[in-house]
């Protein structure tokens, strides 16, 4: 059973226009959740993280929002640049019970049209 | 520090032999986990371990499969007796644990079963 869901396995966007990823969980003991960006034949390089106490944490052009009731996170990008194609993880962790290991969902590959 | 090193980047080797992948982590982090994705699928996750220990294993951990981390720095991810379904790219990651919960991906190791 899938505890993080990335439902959109791609998405096309234009350059300078916001890129919204989307993701899921099952998991209510789920407390900290992360995005990473991959590049093809490369690890995945983190992005931007938050913590279940906040609602939005921003980094530049990249904001994480979280609403925990539905247990539903995204990615916004704003704006788009072609260098952000790449496919993108969201991942989860239950901090606060010491699980260690990061559970990601499927990802999302992102491609920005100039 | 250039961050999370994986050694070898690729590997191919017959159905049947072993072979053993090398990580070394950023100095500082005293977690280091190994996870494997395969085409279309998050990472998904290996073990991992805390300084020297071994916490937690996944089901996925077959009997063929084994790590070490010896003395809390670097750590080995050995196969026995390959099968065609090991080909993934192995993914090894380290973290600062108890400080702040991002984990930093190595490049990867391609192993190629055939």
């Amino acid at each position: 059973d899938q505890q993080v869901k990335q439902n959109s396995p791609s998405l096309s966007v234009q350059e300078g226009r916001i890129s919204i990823l989307n993701c899921d969980y099952t998991n209510s003991m789920f407390d900290y959740f992360l995005w990473y960006k991959k590049y093809p034949a490369e690890g995945p390089t983190f992005l931007i993280s938050i913590s279940s106490i906040k609602d939005k944490n921003e980094d530049g052009r990249f904001t994480v929002f979280l609403n925990k009731s539905a247990k539903h996170l995204s990615l916004h990008i704003v704006p788009s640049q072609p260098g952000d194609s790449a496919v993108y993880f969201c991942a989860a962790l239950n901090y606060g019970g010491s699980q260690g290991n990061l559970i990601f969902g499927k990802g999302t590959k992102l491609s920005v049209k100039p | 520090d250039t961050g999370v090193s994986q050694d070898p980047r690729h590997k191919i080797t017959k159905r049947g032999q072993n072979v053993t992948f090398r990580c070394d982590p950023i100095s500082e982090h005293n977690r280091l986990y190994w996870y494997r994705q395969t085409l279309g699928q998050g990472p998904e996750f290996l073990t991992y371990f805390q300084n020297e220990a071994q916490l937690e294993k996944s089901r996925l951990l077959s009997d063929r499969f084994s790590a070490e981390r010896p003395k809390g720095s670097f750590s080995t991810l050995e196969i026995q007796r390959t099968e065609q379904g090991d080909s993934a790219m192995y993914l090894c990651a380290s973290s600062p644990w108890g400080r702040n919960t991002e984990a930093f991906f190595g490049q990867g190791t391609r192993l190629t079963v055939v």
